[in-house]
């Protein structure tokens, strides 16, 4: 299985902020890294697809970039609705498998 | 608008059987790869198993092979889980989401409020 491993796994910022995660795959995944956002006590939603398309509706500030093992997902301005948990996710082979998660808690 | 809206979750105790059922609406179910997706509480996020848009294939986290079987209706637009021999550890919210094929895999684009089973005595 592949192993997908996030850094930081909290992280406190305020609003503004410029914020980047870390998702570091344990083999080469090519381009087939999604991210999501999760909200407490809602559904995941996705924010990137094939590690740098956003999804549609998703703002602009989101952005995702990297390939093979190392990816990141940068916020470029913190707004309030941003702080989640944020999560990576494979999709290059079975079992799709996501890191263990990413808090973002208002410093 | 795309909705997933899952049910049958419970309280169901160990050993025990339970299906869950999705109904889809707001996209064409029937040219969707669909998949079941978990949360066990305060947990992360885990792939529970996954069928092809006709439901000639599936495929299912190693955890639950033999106990879960993933199907679809795609005439009632529903996702179905049947779980069997139910274990503390399958305790989880369990999402409904559809699957949409890419260049570069598979995304989870479109995900339903989730229904939490909760396996005890």
């Amino acid at each position: 299985d592949i192993q997908m491993t996030q850094s930081p796994s909290s992280l406190s910022a305020s609003v503004g902020d410029r914020v980047t995660i870390t998702c570091r795959a344990s083999q080469s995944i090519r381009s087939y890294l999604n991210w999501y956002q999760q909200k407490p006590g809602k559904a995941p939603k996705l924010l990137i697809y094939a590690a740098s398309s956003l999804q549609s509706g998703v703002p602009s500030t989101f952005s995702g970039s990297g390939s093979g093992t190392d990816f990141t997902l940068t916020i470029s301005s913190l707004q309030p609705e941003d702080f989640a948990t944020y999560y990576c996710q494979q999709s290059y082979s079975t079992p799709e498998t996501f890191g263990q998660g990413t808090k973002l808690e208002i410093k | 608008e795309v909705q997933l809206v899952e049910s049958g979750g419970g309280l169901v105790q160990p050993g025990g059987s339970l299906r869950l059922s999705c109904e889809a609406s707001g996209f064409t179910f029937s040219s969707y790869w669909m998949s079941w997706v978990r949360q066990a509480p305060g947990k992360g996020l885990e792939w529970v198993a996954n069928i092809k848009e006709d439901g000639s294939e599936k495929y299912y986290v190693d955890s639950v092979k033999g106990r879960f079987t993933i199907s679809r209706d795609n005439a009632k637009n529903s996702l179905y889980l049947q779980m069997n021999s139910l274990r503390a550890e399958d305790t989880a919210v369990y999402y409904c989401v559809s699957r949409s094929r890419g260049s570069s895999g598979f995304r989870w684009d479109y995900w339903g409020q989730g229904t939490l089973v909760t396996v005890s005595s």
